[in-house]
């Protein structure tokens, strides 16, 4: 049973660069053949899919404006995958979260979200 | 704006059954088995109902169904429980290494 917990800064100062960290554990994540996303959800609205990475090192980014901002990558010696968001404006607040699947369309695991806020 | 698109309120009384469509288009929901659900209770993070249009994760109970017409995707509750009030997002793969989530259905159990 894969556990996810995310962690960074809750308040970024535009135009600064927001960076989040997904600790997982239960598995290695070099070894297992899973993939690790991360999505995010602005006060009061819906989901929205940033990006998702493989154990290989294989990249999935929206296909939106977020896209020339983002870096999703993983570091295996500390179990982790990381997500880097340049440039952030207001419009980049809301709940992130981290998640997994051996099936890169679907989200078996969540970790449980971090706000981050972005104000000056 | 959602690629797919679902109802903004959905409500049924307990033991009732109610639907929730999520209408994409021939690109994504018509063209791939890939649909999934997610529940989401206020505060909580999301937890996957359905996934591949109709097969449920262990420990999801068999009161939630899912299904798939053309481009719409449906997932229905059945036996309507107070637990069961949330909001329910449609997942799918939308072609060209692209996946988008509908824009949430809030259920109400009267």
């Amino acid at each position: 049973q894969l556990q996810l917990q995310e962690s960074g800064p809750g308040l970024v100062k535009p135009p600064e660069t927001l960076s989040l960290t997904c600790t997982v554990s239960g598995d290695s994540l070099s070894r297992s053949r899973y993939y690790w996303a991360w999505i995010r959800q602005p006060p009061e609205k819906g989901l929205e899919w940033i990006g998702t990475i493989y154990y290989t090192g294989s990249t999935y980014y929206t296909p939106s404006s977020l896209k020339s901002r983002l870096t999703i990558s993983v570091d295996t010696s500390k179990n982790q995958f990381s997500l880097k968001l340049s440039n952030v404006t207001a419009a980049d607040t809301g709940v992130y979260y981290c998640a997994s699947s051996s099936s890169w369309y679907r989200f078996d695991y969540w970790g449980q979200g971090t706000l981050v806020t972005v104000s000056s | 704006q959602s690629a797919l698109t679902q109802p903004p309120s959905a409500s049924g009384s307990p033991g009732q059954s109610v639907t929730i469509s999520c209408t994409g288009s021939s690109s994504d929901v018509g063209s791939f088995d890939y649909v999934s659900w997610y529940q989401q209770h206020p505060g909580k993070a999301p937890k996957l109902m359905i996934y591949e249009v109709s097969k449920r994760p262990s420990g999801v109970p068999d009161r939630f169904s899912g299904s798939k017409s053309g481009n719409t995707a449906s997932l229905t509750v059945s036996g309507l429980q107070a637990e069961d009030e949330a909001d329910y997002y449609c997942f799918s793969y939308a072609g060209s290494n692209n996946l988008a989530f509908g824009g949430g259905t809030k259920l109400t159990v009267l």
